[in-house]
């Protein structure tokens, strides 16, 4: 069973075409993320997303946009493709648990889906 | 600023030995902080995430100490094998208030290789 799964793992396609990344959870989990790590290999958050509220992080471009049809996918759109897109993105889902007042929700990544933009 | 800072950049040790990884932070205000291991084409897995009150932690052959006041964390390694071969992530959770997400600060990681 897989907890958080994405498809497709590979992407190639050509800049100025819109493509989707799909991520399902089945943990049960409120909050589901999406990450860009680029060829430095840093992990960079995009957005977090609950049932309540979605989180952008303010440098990602308007291209990308999520879209959660429910509880358990996240997924990413991305409009017009462009050379500097090109990454491999990861979905994560976390659970909020509160102890003693600290927040202590452990993230499970997905496989991570390798876009190629050409 | 809030930042991550890990060192060293990438390390190589021979199957067997310790070593230890080191994670310096400035985020405020702090909730908790985590150490995930990446392998190749993989997504990161945790090994173990810990809060203000928590001073050292164990998974295994891994284990992480904080020390808050310093804003410090060490992920130590036991006995390594080659499958210890990764690249490991330190990430600063900073706390959240009346319901709002907390801002997850992630470091640029330490490439391990374990050699035979």
């Amino acid at each position: 069973d897989t907890a958080v799964s994405q498809t497709p793992k590979y992407l190639v396609t050509q800049m100025g075409n819109d493509k989707s990344i799909k991520c399902e959870q089945n943990l049960g989990h409120d909050t589901m993320y999406w990450y860009k790590q680029d060829s430095k290999k840093f992990l960079k958050i995009m957005f977090s997303y609950n049932n309540k509220e979605l989180i952008i992080n303010e440098t990602v471009p308007n291209r990308f946009s999520p879209k959660s049809p429910d509880k358990a996918h996240l997924n990413l759109h991305i409009n017009s493709l462009e050379l500097g897109d090109s990454a491999v993105y990861f979905c994560a889902s976390s659970q909020r648990i509160l102890l003693g007042g600290r927040e202590k929700n452990e993230q499970y990544f997905g496989p991570g889906t390798r876009l190629t933009v050409t | 600023k809030n930042q991550v800072e890990q060192s060293p950049q990438s390390l190589i040790i021979l199957e067997g030995k310790n070593c230890t990884l080191q994670c310096n932070y400035t985020v405020s205000p702090f909730s908790n902080l985590r150490w995930y291991k990446q392998d190749t084409g993989r997504g990161p897995v945790s090994l173990t995430i810990m809060t203000f009150s928590e001073n050292t932690k164990s998974n295994g052959r891994y284990t992480a100490t904080l020390d808050a006041d310093t804003k410090q964390s060490s992920l130590h390694i036991t006995a390594s094998q080659l499958s210890d071969s990764a690249s490991y992530i330190c990430v600063v959770n900073t706390r959240n208030y009346g319901g709002s997400q907390g801002n997850l600060i992630f470091g640029k990681g330490t490439k391990l290789s374990v050699k035979p």
